[in-house]
């Protein structure tokens, strides 16, 4: 089974500080994913990879960055957390499987379990 | 980004069939349709994926009109146990667009 841990299920931090979000999967996926959740809001994509050293920017990436030095790995990065950036934190892997089909498949994402940041 | 829309709540008693509905109108090409299930305190995780006309899995049915402006998840003889949000998804070559979500309540 994929398997996608995330560093922290819970974390407090104080506004002003940086706080660093690990994930990592386990199953060679090419594209790493984070996205916020919050109530009546849904899932907003902040960053995605497709690859080491690539990253591109999603619906909401402002007061975000993210890091992925390896392929398993996906960071993102609080530079000075603010309150506004209050929220639940999941991280999502998957592959490109590429069958000839055009247009080429994105497969499944899988999900972690979430980080639940609280910023004071 | 196209973007969906979905009902924000559902309300279904045990063992009904429950369709929901989700509307992108600018669905491009290359986007294949994805329907995730999340419970409370975890990520979603996949139900069902398509392209076009109908897709059956064990779990539900999707059905895309030959438009492909919308979609319509089929869960058959609901339980409690398929209380939770259901997020439609355009997932296309490295991008994704998640919906609001619909969150069905199942009545005993």
């Amino acid at each position: 089974d994929v398997k996608v841990t995330q560093s922290s299920r819970y974390l407090v931090k104080r506004t002003g500080e940086k706080v660093f979000l690990e994930c990592v999967q386990d199953m060679d996926h090419e594209n790493m994913f984070w996205y916020r959740q919050d109530p009546g809001l849904g899932l907003r994509l902040i960053y995605f990879s497709y690859d080491v050293k690539m990253k591109e920017k999603g619906d909401i990436p402002e007061g975000y960055s993210v890091s992925r030095e390896k392929k398993e790995r996906f960071s993102l990065i609080l530079e000075s957390a603010s309150t506004n950036q209050t929220s639940m934190y999941l991280c999502a892997s998957s592959f490109i499987t590429d069958r000839g089909q055009v247009p080429q498949l994105q497969e499944t994402q899988y999900f972690g379990p979430g980080t639940r940041l609280l910023v004071l | 980004l196209a973007k969906t829309t979905q009902p924000i709540s559902m309300d279904s008693y045990e063992g009904q069939e429950v369709n929901i509905t989700c509307s992108h109108n600018n669905i491009a090409t290359n986007d294949y349709i994805t329907w995730y299930q999340q419970f409370p305190s975890q990520g979603p995780r996949f139900i069902i994926q398509g392209y076009k006309t109908k897709v059956t899995n064990e779990v539900a049915s999707l059905f895309i009109p030959a438009d492909r402006k919308s979609s319509t998840l089929s869960l058959p003889r609901v339980s409690l146990s398929d209380t939770a949000v259901y997020y439609c998804l355009l997932e296309g070559y490295q991008k994704v667009t998640f919906g609001t979500g619909t969150k069905l309540q199942v009545i005993p």
